[in-house]
């Protein structure tokens, strides 16, 4: 079946610093690929989606290019604030089913 | 943004009794969704539904969980009975269209189930 994979559990950085959060994954069909974003104690919040391949999905100076070769859309953000400290989700779905797939997520910990 | 409402933010529910968590989803929504997230972990699929209908639930949407939204009204998780593992905040999402659209969540209603 589909699934997204995050490689990194946790991400510890100091303000400033370029981020890079890893995701994989692997579709059956042609998916459109997202990235939500968790702050403590809320519910997951839209940050962006891309629908084709080479497409870069932005929000909030953080960015993602669905690449179809490397099945992968890895989030990154050229220099972090503490206030980015959140868990990261990226996510599948594909416009003729119902389903949406969740990666295991990546907890951001940004440090002044 | 568009919001969902979700109500109880957090209950404490005796092990056996019965809890219905409640869900105002965006108006013109048309799916869905309860994800559950047990403290510190990762948020997991719980089952979806449209038009009237589950449409895919997951292997935690035990024989004990049940889904509808009567008329319109709130989109509805009951749990009966409760267990102890049933403890976790819930998520509600809706959406427009189907899985390609993006998912809007509520802020979690909190169970603990003593």
């Amino acid at each position: 079946g589909d699934s997204v994979t995050q490689t990194e559990g946790q991400v510890a950085l100091s303000e400033e610093d370029f981020l890079t959060i890893h995701c994989n994954y692997s579709a059956s069909g042609y998916p459109a690929l997202f990235w939500y974003v968790q702050y403590p104690g809320e519910g997951p919040q839209f940050l962006f989606r891309a629908s084709r391949d080479k497409e870069k999905g932005s929000s909030r100076g953080f960015e993602a290019t669905y690449n179809k070769e490397t099945t992968s859309f890895h989030l990154q953000k050229a220099s972090v604030q503490e206030s980015d400290s959140a868990v990261y989700y990226c996510a599948l779905g594909y416009s003729n089913t119902d389903k949406v797939v969740f990666g295991t997520g990546t907890r951001l910990q940004v440090s002044p | 943004g568009p919001k969902v409402l979700q109500i109880p933010s957090h209950q404490i529910i005796d092990m056996g009794q019965m809890v219905t968590l409640n869900c105002d989803p965006v108006s013109n929504h048309l799916y869905f969704y309860w994800y559950k997230q047990i403290l510190g972990q990762q948020m997991e699929f719980l089952v979806n539904f449209y038009n009237g209908k589950v449409m895919e639930k997951s292997k935690l949407f035990k024989d004990q969980f049940s889904v509808e939204r009567p008329d319109g009204s709130y989109f509805t998780l009951k749990i009966q009975p409760t267990a102890l593992e049933d403890s976790a905040v819930y998520f509600c999402a809706s959406s427009l269209g189907r899985g390609g659209n993006t998912l809007y969540f509520g802020e979690g209603s909190r169970l603990i189930v003593v």
